[in-house]
């Protein structure tokens, strides 16, 4: 069974802090990434993806990956009282291929 | 651009009926995923289709089944509910063999009593 790790939380952070939420996965030929964030009763919303090591940025959020450690890790800067919902992470095996999500990281932004 | 639609938003069903899910995926996507996330627990994978075709299905029983359409939209069955059939339905759709990055619809809410 292919495997997606995450720390069901919740994770409490002041607002304006810095939220990191982290993810281990164990198939070691997983070649796409996903962050997704899901309201409580909505759907998951893509925030970003990452297919190479390294970070990615894109506003305040910065993806990274280390596919040495099987790891990837989402950092949330000036974190926001909106910012509080449970993060997907997701990974794919190969393109077109269904993703497998991990149970989520309940995130809580306090004011 | 209009995203992933899902109907009906709400289904309720009695145990051992049926229940037909739909999903319109984004214009010119051909890949349509189907979910399933009862509360407690992550997303577990369905059933996935491209181009009409079931390419993969998940860790469930034959009563939940599907078919793709020629336009790309998809319909899922479930057949003979159970009570732990209970939970969001979702479905995602990605341009498959050029990007795997899936989007979702807002959701099916189904609900057996």
């Amino acid at each position: 069974q292919k495997e997606v790790e995450q720390n069901s939380g919740p994770l409490s952070v002041p607002e304006g802090a810095i939220a990191s939420l982290n993810c281990t996965y164990s198939d070691r030929g997983s070649q796409s990434f996903f962050w997704y964030r899901q309201y409580s009763g909505k759907s998951p919303e893509l925030i970003m993806f990452i297919y190479s090591n390294g970070d990615k940025e894109d506003g305040r959020f910065t993806a990274q990956l280390n596919k040495a450690s099987q790891y990837v890790s989402l950092l949330i800067r000036d974190s926001q009282p909106s910012d509080s919902a449970t993060y997907l992470c997701a990974v794919s095996p190969e393109s077109g291929y269904a993703l497998n999500f991990g149970k989520g990281t309940s995130l809580l932004v306090t004011p | 651009e209009a995203g992933v639609t899902q109907s009906p938003t709400h289904l309720i069903k009695t145990r051992g009926q049926q229940a037909t899910l739909r999903c319109s995926p984004i214009s010119g996507h051909t890949s349509v995923y189907w979910y399933q996330q009862a509360l407690g627990l992550g997303l577990q994978f369905l059933l996935w289709y491209d181009e009409g075709e079931e390419r993969n299905r998940g860790n469930f029983p034959p009563r939940f089944s599907g078919r793709q359409f020629p336009n790309y939209s998809s319909e899922l069955n479930v057949n003979a509910l159970e009570l732990e059939d209970s939970a969001l339905y979702l479905c995602a759709s990605s341009l498959a063999g050029l990007t795997d990055t899936q989007y979702f619809g807002p959701g099916t809410r189904l609900t057996v009593l």
